[in-house]
């Protein structure tokens, strides 16, 4: 049960560059979303995909796009590299990592090990 | 989103209870309270969560005031591993709830030897 699994862990890319960040959740979670994290700040909300099949805008979601392939998948990409683009990038689904059932009221997220972005 | 607020930092020493605070004074009724905790360099995870009443669980206790105004998340006992940012979060469980959590600046929390 390998979870949240992001890739890459690291890119490098120059202004302008495309590149896509994939995601993949083997738990059967329904609701995906995606989060970036500057240094020294809290996480922003990118995009979310509440059910296969929709996607919806979060906090800052200029200068991406995603597809949320199936249940199983959600990428995200940055169409034309930016400076201002350099983040981590977390990836997320929504339900317990674990077989115990959750609490009523739990909006539990289990979150990927990031990917390092960098833009020069 | 209803806001919250939390000291930017915290000290506390190993082995010693930790008390975090939060404020949510515009927290609505369908708010769920949420403790996320993020370690260095991984993803935030999952602590505890309540609505009204306090809540136990193997990491820790969530204690929620009776006006919902404020809530403390307590550590009974701090370890180095409990070094970490925390994060307390609303999470509207309202119609249309789509699991989507929007996370502040959080408390960062330094545990001594």
């Amino acid at each position: 049960n390998a979870g949240v699994t992001q890739t890459p862990k690291f890119q490098v890319l120059k202004t302008g560059q495309s590149m896509t960040l994939q995601c993949a959740q083997d738990m059967n979670h329904n609701s995906m979303y995606w989060y970036r994290q500057d240094p020294g700040m809290g996480l922003r909300l990118i995009y979310y995909s509440a059910s296969e099949g929709t996607t919806d805008k979060g906090e800052v979601p200029n200068g991406y796009n995603v597809s949320r392939l199936n249940k199983r998948e959600f990428s995200l990409r940055l169409e034309s590299a930016a400076p201002s683009q350099t983040s981590v990038y977390f990836c997320a689904s929504r339900g317990g990592s674990g077989y115990r059932p959750l609490r009523i009221g739990a909006n539990v997220l289990t979150f990927g090990a990031g990917s390092r972005l960098t833009v020069l | 989103d209803a806001k919250t607020t939390q000291p930017n930092s915290m000290e506390s020493n190993e082995e010693e209870p930790v008390h975090l605070p939060c404020n949510h004074s515009t927290i609505s009724g369908t708010d769920y309270i949420h403790w996320y905790r993020q370690l260095p360099s991984q993803g935030p995870e999952y602590v505890i969560h309540g609505l009204t009443s306090n809540v136990n669980n193997r990491m820790a206790s969530l204690a929620i005031a009776e006006d919902r105004k404020s809530s403390t998340l307590i550590l009974h006992r701090a370890t180095l591993r409990d070094a970490a940012v925390y994060y307390c979060i609303l999470s509207d469980h309202g119609s249309g709830n789509t699991g989507k959590l929007i996370f502040g600046q959080g408390t960062t929390l330094q545990v001594k030897p």
